[in-house]
């Protein structure tokens, strides 16, 4: 299967700032990329949907401006959590889009990104 | 979000027996269906996708698909201890939403 990498892998930073994560389809160029966000014992939530070259499309509950994301080519796409807070502390995990025919599509994650805002 | 639903379990197995893992989900729209394996702390692994209604297999895997009734389920077939995970089921075509996930023992 087709390669997406994140980085970084965890960071731990100080209730306020700015975290930026990177997302990278490694083997094939993905026009849409998904940002999903999984709290302990609960499954993914699919946050946006970032498409390259446009605005993204954010879910239901999402804050669309606290949680940036940027799809500025298509093999790359970044969420930043502005002003981070303790409840943002997550695992956050992106995938990207590989159309695979007419009739379906298939995703790949990334390895995800381990966050605790202190 | 569109709901995916799926048993939350614990679902418990003995090693070499059969493992049945069940998915419904609310949006007809839906073209593309995925299993993932999931352990703790990690990244979801794709098992199996399927799309078309019927049985797909592969390996000790089989997915079954029935449209008609919103339904998707996992079998997997000489369950081993490694198999023990959680596994996540999910529904979508330009976009993917995920059920909860059942959590899957394999006692040795």
């Amino acid at each position: 299967g087709a390669v997406v990498s994140q980085h970084p892998s965890w960071v731990i930073c100080k209730s306020g700032t700015s975290v930026k994560i990177e997302c990278r389809s490694l083997d094939f160029q993905a026009t849409t990329m998904f940002w999903y966000r999984q709290f302990p014992k609960q499954s993914l939530m699919l946050m946006a949907t970032s498409n390259e070259g446009s605005k993204a499309t954010y879910e239901q509950g999402v804050e669309k401006d606290k949680f940036l994301i940027n799809h500025a080519s298509l093999t790359l796409s970044t969420l930043t959590v502005t002003s981070a807070h303790p409840e943002d502390s997550s695992f956050y995990i992106c995938s990207a889009l590989q159309l695979a025919g007419a009739s379906y599509n298939e995703q790949f994650f990334g390895p995800g990104t381990r966050l605790t805002v202190l | 979000q569109k709901e995916v639903e799926q048993n939350s379990g614990p679902l418990s197995v003995p090693e070499g027996a059969i493992a049945s893992l069940n998915c419904t989900y609310s949006d007809r729209g839906s073209q593309s269906f995925f299993w993932y394996r999931q352990y703790s702390g990690k990244s979801p692994e794709l098992i199996m996708f399927i799309y078309s209604n019927g049985d797909k297999e592969d390996g000790r895997f089989t997915a079954q698909l029935n449209k008609a009734s919103q339904y998707v389920s996992l079998l997997i077939r000489d369950s081993q201890p490694s198999d023990s995970a959680t596994y996540l089921c999910a529904a979508g075509f330009n976009k993917f939403y995920f059920g909860s996930g059942t959590k899957l023992n394999v006692k040795p």
